[in-house]
């Protein structure tokens, strides 16, 4: 299967900065990588497919670029909100596969 | 608005069956723009695919899990079902139930289900 690894494992941030994300792919998943952000007791929610297309009601501070095996979530200005857990998952091949998450914590 | 419920025992004892179901609204499980995913999430820990139902009953598993692992989907009451047996503590995680957009570019998952915590445990 494929593995997804994704770095840091948590970074600490202040609201206003910008932050990027980094997924890595063990073998190629072209563009068939999507992006979730989790809150502590809720489930995933959708912020991104086919790496930059915002899924619906997701701010314009979200944008996600790669391909391949190398990809990145970038939120231009962090809001209060967006500190959570950051999960990439690769839906080239069976079974899908998620990383193991960043988490985004208050500095 | 598509909303998915997850339902079913929090408590399942060693070697036993896991049982959950999914109710489904906003949507019907039979449109063939999407197919029905498992997800699970141990706790503190990454996400899972168990595994997949398309509308035509078709499925895809975990290989992982795929010896224990049945996904099956009741039409008339718009729901979808897991059963995993022979469970262990290693199985105790919070269960989602998911939509997945198919397609040559699909695959994602579009809406999720609040979660269902299942402890394995006697």
């Amino acid at each position: 299967e494929i593995v997804m690894t994704q770095s840091p494992a948590t970074l600490s941030v202040s609201p206003g900065e910008r932050v990027i994300l980094s997924c890595r792919a063990s073998q190629t998943v072209i563009t068939k990588l999507a992006w979730y952000q989790q809150k502590a007791g809720q489930a995933p929610r959708l912020l991104m497919q086919g790496r930059s297309i915002r899924a619906t009601g997701i701010p314009a501070r979200f944008s996600g670029s790669g391909s391949g095996t190398e990809f990145t979530l970038t939120i231009s200005s962090l809001q209060s909100e967006d500190f959570a857990v950051y999960f990439c998952q690769q839906y080239n091949d069976w079974p899908y596969t998620f990383g193991q998450g960043t988490k985004l914590e208050i500095k | 608005q598509v909303a998915l419920q997850e339902s079913g025992p929090g408590l399942v004892k060693p070697s036993q069956t896991l049982s959950l179901t999914c109710t489904v609204s906003g949507d019907s499980i039979s449109s063939g723009s999407y197919h029905w995913s498992w997800i699970r999430q141990p706790a503190g820990k990454g996400l899972e695919f168990i595994g997949r139902l398309y509308t035509s009953g078709s499925t895809n598993y975990n290989p992982s899990l795929k010896s224990r692992v049945t996904i099956s989907m009741d039409t008339s009451k718009n729901q979808f079902s897991l059963s995993l047996n022979s469970v262990t503590a290693a199985d105790t995680a919070v269960y989602y139930c998911a939509r997945g957009v198919s397609g040559f570019w699909g695959g994602y998952t579009d809406y999720w289900g609040q979660g269902a915590l299942v402890t394995v445990s006697s």
